[in-house]
């Protein structure tokens, strides 16, 4: 199965920061890749969808890039909602995996 | 508003089966392949099975591989997860999820998750 790395596990920022995440895969997935905001409670919304295109509705402070292996997500200018964990999964090939997460928290 | 909403979680012994259902309204339930993802108490996100458009492919994660079964009601809109010989370590809250039809499109709609607690 294909692992997804991502770092930082976990981060602290304030508004307004520049966030990025990265996303490594153990082999090459080519543009297979998808982006995951996730709040307690609640089940995960999609962001970025084929590395770098972002879903319908989503705001434009977030960002996606990279193929291959490595991959970024990136929010702009980080706001108070956006505090929450973040996931890329990968649908190169089954089985689909995720990766472990990245925490973003005051 | 597109809506999935399962159901069948609940408290059950190890070993013991249970069955989820995810009732799907004002999609296009036939033309989409549908998911099962879960997440354990305090852990990531994992992908559990996987079911086409009209249910002729199916493919499971490792860790449920022979013991889960996914299947779908194209006429009642409904995605099903039958869980057998369930282990403490299946304790998770279960979504569904419907895959865009675009190439590497993700999951664009999630159910809200049944909790499925594995406990003596």
């Amino acid at each position: 199965a294909i692992q997804l790395t991502q770092s930082p596990s976990s981060l602290s920022a304030s508004v307004g920061d520049r966030v990025t995440i990265t996303c490594r895969a153990s082999q090459g997935i080519s543009s297979a890749l998808a982006w995951y905001q996730h709040k307690p409670g609640k089940p995960p919304k999609l962001l970025i969808y084929a590395a770098s295109s972002l879903e319908s509705g989503v705001p434009s402070r977030f960002s996606g890039s990279g193929s291959g292996t490595d991959f970024t997500l990136t929010i702009s200018s980080l706001q108070p909602e956006d505090f929450a964990t973040y996931s890329c999964q990968q649908f190169n090939n089954y089985p689909l995996t995720f990766g472990g997460g990245t925490k973003v928290d005051i | 508003q597109v809506q999935l909403v399962e159901s069948g979680g609940g408290v059950v012994q190890p070993g013991r089966s249970l069955r989820l259902s995810c009732a799907a309204s004002r999609l296009t339930f036939s033309t989409y392949a549908m998911h099962w993802v879960r997440q354990a108490p305090g852990k990531g996100l994992e992908w559990v099975a996987v079911i086409s458009y009209d249910g002729s492919n199916k493919y499971y994660a490792d860790s449920v591989k022979g013991r889960f079964t996914i299947s779908r009601d194209n006429a009642k809109n409904t995605l099903y997860l039958q869980m057998n010989t369930l282990r403490a370590e299946d304790t998770a809250v279960y979504y569904c999820a419907r895959a865009s039809n675009t190439l590497f499109g993700g999951f664009d709609i999630w159910g809200q998750g049944t909790m499925v607690t594995v406990s003596s």
